[in-house]
């Protein structure tokens, strides 16, 4: 059984910190995808990466960067967290058939 | 660009009743297609895919080029299908992106 943990259930940080949102699996996909996901909105893709060092921009980018130095971790980074950057984060694998299977997700809310 | 439209936000059904989870898609490809379920305080899986055409928790969901849509339809339901359900598609390739709708919350009342 597959698993991507994260690091986090429940964080709570200050306007202006920085931020890391770890995510880890357990097997050796090379997709892995990061995702906010608010009521109203659905899933919106932040970034995702097909390899090591690789990374592309997703739908919503601004105010986040990524991180893969190894195969197996993909850490999203908040470099100045915002107010408006409140949200539910998910990360991804994603499979050759296109199917991808989620972390139980970071609540992360900045005060 | 590739789009996934929902167009309603919750369903409300009585147990046993038949439910129909909209989806609607653009693309001009050749899409696969997804639907995606969270129950509540778990994580967001996998449901099933149009390639698969199998009945999974007595879910189907029919590819319709013509109507371009993707519903998600279940004869009775029942309480434990109370739940947030995702659409969504990609359009292959090597990165496997995923488009998602924007989400319909159902529930079932006993």
């Amino acid at each position: 059984d597959v698993k991507v943990t994260q690091s986090s259930r429940y964080l709570v940080k200050r306007t202006g910190e920085k931020v890391f949102l770890e995510c880890v699996q357990d097997m050796d996909h090379e997709n892995m995808f990061w995702y906010r996901q608010d009521p109203g909105l659905g899933l919106r893709l932040i970034y995702f990466s097909y390899d090591v060092k690789m990374k592309e921009k997703g739908d919503i980018p601004e105010g986040y960067s990524v991180s893969r130095e190894k195969k197996e971790r993909f850490s999203l980074i908040l470099e100045s967290a915002s107010t408006n950057q409140t949200s539910m984060y998910l990360c991804a694998y994603g499979t050759s058939g296109y199917e991808q299977y989620f972390g139980p997700g970071t609540r992360l809310t900045v005060t | 660009a590739q789009r996934v439209t929902q167009p309603e936000k919750l369903l409300s059904v009585f147990k046993g009743a038949p439910v129909e989870l909209k989806c609607n898609y653009s693309y001009s490809g050749s899409p696969e297609l997804f639907w995606y379920v969270q129950y509540s305080r778990q994580r967001l899986q996998l449901l099933l895919r149009h390639i698969s055409r199998e009945s999974i928790k007595g879910f189907t969901a029919d590819l319709n080029k013509g109507e371009t849509s993707f519903h998600l339809k279940k004869p009775f339901a029942q309480e434990e299908d109370s739940a947030m359900y995702y659409c969504a598609l990609t359009m292959g390739g090597a990165n496997s992106k995923l488009t998602f709708g924007k989400g319909i919350t159902l529930s079932v009342r006993p």
